[in-house]
């Protein structure tokens, strides 16, 4: 597609539900990004995967988060057991493999816990 | 990991006036740029720029690899300027790793 396109735009749900996120990155771009923004502050990273390599995992919170890419294309990121403290925007980037490419980022996630 | 500061965290500004934003990182890197997430929450790539000095209309950005700093000027601000302006890097010893953020800077343009 033209952009990096994320679904759903909105999810409410209730604590101790599991919830998908889904991101769709730019055709042909090797690399993408998790990010996790909660209201008023900055981006903090989660994920990142570039091409066959395995994805850095650093900035995953807990063990209730995690996230695969298939086919090195459509990835989902996965909450389990959702928490109130997981309310946030979750944005996804994405970049091609040249070193001096710019990052693309998606409309982002915004979910509610309830 | 590389640190990123940026300054001032907030800023007023009447329409018409001109501004500078700073962006401090504590390594060398080989990717810099400058977004503006705008009041809808939409990130907008602004400048790729880990060195020297670019120009797009009002905005421009220059950056100082050595002294690792990157400053973007904003002149003749308008109202539709207001939103949060985040810098991001990536270290050279992260050659394809992730990009860090900073705190980002909260403009307001009041007309």
């Amino acid at each position: 597609g033209a952009g990096v396109s994320q679904s759903p735009s909105n999810k409410v749900t209730e604590k101790g539900k599991d919830v998908e996120l889904r991101c769709d990155p730019i055709s042909g771009h090797t690399a993408l990004y998790w990010y996790r923004q909660s209201l008023g502050q900055g981006l903090e990273f989660l994920i990142y995967f570039q091409g066959n390599s395995a994805p850095d995992k650093s900035g995953l919170p807990s063990d209730r988060f995690s996230a695969e890419r298939t086919g090195g294309s459509v990835s989902t990121l996965t909450i389990q057991r959702t928490q109130q403290e997981d309310s946030a925007v979750y944005l996804c980037a994405s970049t091609s493999d040249r070193i001096n490419s710019p990052l693309h980022f998606g409309n982002g996630t915004r979910l509610t816990v309830t | 990991g590389i640190q990123v500061e940026q300054s001032p965290p907030d800023l007023i500004l009447q329409e018409g006036a001109n501004s500078t934003l700073r962006c401090n990182f504590s390594d060398s890197v080989n990717n810099l740029q400058w977004f503006h997430q705008n009041p809808w929450g939409q990130l907008i790539n602004l400048f790729y720029i880990p060195s020297g000095t670019k120009q797009n209309g009002r905005l421009s950005a220059t950056t100082v690899a050595t002294e690792r700093y990157s400053l973007l000027y904003i002149s003749s601000s308008q109202t539709t300027d207001s939103g949060v302006y985040f810098c991001a890097v990536r270290g050279t010893t992260d050659s394809w790793g992730k990009f860090q953020f900073g705190a980002g800077t909260q403009v307001v343009v009041t007309p």
